[in-house]
C-alpha cells in the first residue's frame, strides 16, 4: 500500500502558484519523498525528490517539514500544461530488490484553468 | 536523448491469445522495471530487473506473466492465455541503477483484450 496521502483533486488558476500537499507521517529515516506527474496519455514524468532538505529544480520546488511528516509541491507559476495527476512517493535510500520500487497511490488530479 | 520507448502503443487481442510488449530502456540503465495501471489508478509494480536478472518478481499476478531481459537491455513482457481483466496500460521505466536515481518511463503499452 502506498505510504502517502494526498488530496484527490485540486484547482489553480493560470500563473499562480500550485501548492500540493502530501502527508507521509510513517516515513521512515530511511526514505525519500519523490514527486511524479502523469499527463493523460504519458507515462510518469520525474519531477523532484528530497531527503528533508527543501528542494529546487527548473520544474519546481520540494518543501518538506522538520519532522519530514508531510510535504509539499511548488510549481510557482502554473500552466494549462501543468494539468496532470501528480503523485507522493516514499522510496527507501537502501536500493536492492523491491526497496528500489517506486510505489504509486492515486495521486492528486490537479486542473489548471485560464 | 532518446528515452525509453515501448512498443507497439497499442495492441488489440482475443482472450486466450498470447502476446508480448517490448521495452527498449534509455542506453546504459541497468535497473528495468515494469508496471501496470488501470483506469484511475496509480501505476502497480509487476517485475524489477538489475541486469539480466529479475531482482523482484513480487508484482506478477499470476504465472501467466513473464518477463525476459537476456542481454541486460531490450526486456519484453509475455502475457499466456489473455483474460479481459489483464487490459490495461503496461508501463516500463529504468534507471541507471544507482541509489536514489530516478525512474524514468516510458508512454507504455495499451493492452485491450476483447
Amino acid at each position: 500500500d502506498a505510504k502517502t496521502t494526498q488530496p484527490p483533486s485540486m484547482d489553480c488558476a493560470e500563473g499562480r502558484a500550485a501548492n500540493l500537499p502530501c502527508n507521509h507521517s510513517t516515513i521512515s529515516g530511511n526514505e525519500y519523498v519523490y514527486w511524479y506527474r502523469q499527463i493523460h496519455s504519458q507515462g510518469p514524468q520525474y519531477i523532484i525528490h528530497g531527503l528533508k532538505n527543501n528542494e529546487t529544480n527548473e520544474m519546481a520546488s520540494l518543501i518538506i517539514t522538520e519532522d519530514r511528516k508531510s510535504s509539499t509541491l511548488i510549481l510557482p507559476h502554473a500552466t494549462l500544461r501543468d494539468t496532470a495527476v501528480y503523485y507522493c512517493i516514499v522510496r527507501a535510500i537502501h536500493y536492492g530488490g523491491s526497496q528500489g520500487n517506486l510505489i504509486f497511490g492515486k495521486g492528486t488530479k490537479l486542473s489548471v484553468k485560464p | 536523448g532518446a528515452g525509453v520507448s515501448q512498443t507497439p502503443s497499442n495492441k488489440v487481442t482475443e482472450k486466450g491469445k498470447y502476446v508480448e510488449l517490448r521495452c527498449d530502456p534509455i542506453s546504459g540503465h541497468t535497473a528495468l522495471y515494469w508496471y501496470r495501471q488501470s483506469l484511475g489508478q496509480g501505476p502497480e509494480f509487476l517485475i524489477y530487473f538489475q541486469g539480466t536478472g529479475a531482482a523482484d518478481d513480487s508484482g506478477l499476478p499470476n504465472d501467466r506473466f513473464f518477463a525476459v531481459r537476456p542481454e541486460g537491455s531490450v526486456s519484453t513482457l509475455k502475457i499466456q492465455r489473455t483474460e479481459r481483466g489483464d487490459s490495461a496500460v503496461y508501463l516500463c521505466a529504468s534507471s541507471p541503477g544507482t541509489a536514489n536515481s530516478p525512474l524514468h518511463f516510458g508512454n507504455g503499452t495499451r493492452l485491450t483484450v476483447t
